[in-house]
């Protein structure tokens, strides 16, 4: 059984400060997928991942991959209060193209 | 292009009524999911399917069933509701690659 887990769960930083958010998984994926969540919402997709190494960036946030440690890390760069959200870490497994979610961070940004 | 559409957005149950969840998408996608997310937790997936006339069960598919007679649509009845069954619930389509979420249904079994 696949597991995912993201850590840490709850994650509280103040603006201009660097965080990482880490997501491990158990079995082999070469695709990871990382989503945002505002509360109430649905699922934002923020990057996907296909290949060992992949390294994905769209603003102050950048997300990599590295299948061979199966550990994937969302970096965030000096925080705003827009980025607080819950994010979740998503593996895709199976012949259905299955994810396993993270349980997901919640990160609050701090004035 | 409206994506993947859910229905009804909330609800609210008794114990041991039933009801179906609808979802639609309108991207031609094979492969369509149904995932629950109970409070400050992950999503679990529910049922999914490869296509039509094909379903197959998740992680928690006990008190639930699915169909899947188009490609368009992929409903998710709930028989014999019980409070455990609170929850909101996601729908989502791909055809390989990033999924595309529905905007959820927040039900509540009282």
């Amino acid at each position: 059984e696949l597991k995912v887990e993201q850590n840490p769960l709850f994650l509280s930083m103040q603006e201009g400060k660097n965080y990482t958010i880490y997501c491990n998984y158990s079995t082999t994926s070469d695709r990871l997928y990382w989503y945002r969540q505002d509360p109430g919402k649905s699922l934002e997709s923020l990057f996907v991942l296909l290949s060992n190494g992949a390294v994905k960036q769209e603003g102050r946030l950048m997300a990599s991959l590295d299948t061979k440690a199966r550990l994937s890390t969302l970096h965030i760069t000096a925080a705003v209060h827009d980025l607080s959200a819950t994010y979740f870490c998503a593996v895709e497994a199976g012949s259905a193209r299955q994810l396993t979610f993270g349980s997901g961070t919640q990160l609050t940004v701090l004035p | 292009n409206a994506g993947v559409t859910q229905t009804p957005k909330f609800r609210i149950l008794k114990i041991g009524q039933s009801m179906t969840l609808q979802c639609t998408q309108d991207m031609n996608h094979n492969y369509m999911y149904w995932y629950r997310q109970d409070p400050g937790m992950g999503l679990k997936l529910i049922y999914y399917s490869v296509g039509a006339g094909i379903t197959d069960k998740g992680e928690v598919p006990n008190g639930y069933n699915v169909s899947r007679s188009t490609t368009e649509d992929f409903p998710l009845r709930l028989e014999l509701a019980a409070p455990s069954q609170t929850s909101v619930y996601f729908c989502a389509s791909t055809m390989g690659g990033k999924l595309f979420f529905g905007s959820g249904t927040q039900l509540s079994v009282l």
